[in-house]
Formats: C-alpha cells, sequence, structure tokens
C-alpha cells in the first residue's frame, strides 16, 4: 500500500516562499494525480491544485494561481509544492493525497501533513 | 466553483445511535462526492467515493446516498471511534469541500 510521506514543518517570514514535499512509496506514483490539501488552524480543508507526474501537467484552484508551483519527479516519486508571497493566512497544515489521473476521483491515500507557521 | 453545504455543522449522539449528515451542492454533480473522516491533529481519512461506494476496510455501518445536488452520509451504531469531523467533497469539477460536521458524545 502506497504512502505519503511529508517534508518537515517550517517557520516562514511574510512574503517569503515555501517549498513544501511529499515522498510516495510502497506503491505506483506517475499514474496517479497528487494533489494539496490545506487546513487552517481551526477551520476546515481546502484544494490548493495538483499534479499528475507522468505527464507533468499541474492545475491550481483559481484563488492560488500565480502564486503556486506544483511539481513531481517520477525518479524519486516525490511530488512539491512552492508557495510564494506568503501571508499569515497562508499558516495551515498541507496534505497531499493521491487522486485518479483525470482528476475525476476522491483522495484515497494521505500524507500526514506539514505544518507551515507564517509569522513576522 | 461548486459550494458544497453541509448540515449540521455539529450535532451531539449516544453511542448505538443512528445520525445522518447532509451535504448539498450548488449545482448538479450527479455522483462524483465523497465523504470523508477526520480526527484531531491527523489526516482525513476516506470512507465513501462515488456517492454511495464503500471504501475497502470502511466498517458498513457507514452508507452513503444520494444524487443531483443532495447527499447524506448515515452512521448506524454509532461507536466510540465514530467521533469525529466528517467533510464532503465534489470531484465534478475542481474538488471543492463542506464545512465540515463535528459528531460529539453526548
Amino acid at each position: 500500500q502506497v504512502q505519503l510521506v511529508h517534508s518537515g514543518a517550517e517557520v516562514k517570514k511574510p512574503g517569503s516562499s515555501v517549498n513544501v514535499s511529499c515522498k510516495a512509496s510502497g506503491g505506483t506514483f506517475s499514474t496517479y494525480s497528487i494533489s494539496w490539501v490545506r487546513q487552517a488552524p481551526g477551520q476546515g480543508l481546502e484544494w490548493v491544485g495538483g499534479v499528475i507526474p507522468i505527464f507533468g501537467t499541474a492545475k491550481y484552484a483559481q484563488k492560488f494561481q500565480g502564486r503556486v508551483t506544483m511539481t513531481a519527479d517520477e525518479s524519486t516519486s516525490t511530488a512539491y509544492m512552492e508557495l510564494s508571497s506568503l501571508t499569515s493566512e497562508d499558516t495551515a497544515v498541507y496534505y497531499c493525497a493521491r487522486g485518479a489521473p483525470n482528476w475525476d476521483d476522491a483522495f484515497d491515500v494521505w500524507g500526514q501533513g506539514t505544518l507551515i507557521t507564517v509569522s513576522s | 466553483a461548486i459550494q458544497l453545504t453541509q448540515s449540521p455543522s455539529s450535532l451531539s449522539a449516544f453511542v448505538g445511535d443512528t445520525v445522518t449528515i447532509s451535504c448539498r451542492a450548488s449545482q448538479v454533480i450527479i455522483s462524483t462526492l465523497a465523504w470523508y473522516q477526520q480526527k484531531p491533529g491527523r489526516a482525513p481519512k476516506l470512507l465513501i467515493y462515488n456517492a454511495f461506494r464503500l471504501e475497502s476496510g470502511v466498517p458498513s455501518r457507514f452508507s452513503g446516498s444520494g444524487s443531483g445536488t443532495d447527499f447524506t452520509l448515515t452512521i448506524s451504531s454509532l461507536q466510540p471511534d465514530d467521533f469525529a469531523t466528517y467533510y464532503c467533497q465534489q470531484y465534478d469539477s475542481d474538488p471543492t469541500f463542506g464545512g465540515g460536521t463535528k459528531v460529539e458524545i453526548k
């Protein structure tokens, strides 16, 4: 069964960028989509965007267009999310989650999440 | 974007009760809807997909129903392990989630 393992928690200054990774082990990586979903403290879930490793294609929620980039490295089965121009409202746990390669499915495997704290 | 409205936002129930959670979509999404369970400090866990299909390993006391714009998650004979927050999610277009329903012990 595939597992998704996140990079560690980070503290960032407002205006800076953060890069979070999600490494898959124990199963197929490339032929699925990997989405990123965030959860601010005490709040609900919000889809940020996703990438399909085998095609190298990504799509993003309109809210994040222009300041998020998602990529994947098939050779290491790792997906990456870079979020720039950080503000305090970006403080959240960021989860990676596996979905269908045509985006037409639920997220069946989730990583443990990475806490990103934005603070001056 | 398709908006999902969950109700209630919270509920209290006894062990053994049957509870239902509603999820209404702002437009027709046919059956492209999933339900997740989340416990504090943990990642969400997929329970139901395609509106009514039970994810492997999920107890049969969880069931999903509905189509179009109105969907329901039912938990029969609530167990202590079921006290958590539940989210619906649509994947008919760019994914969106409902606001969540917290199920607490009465």
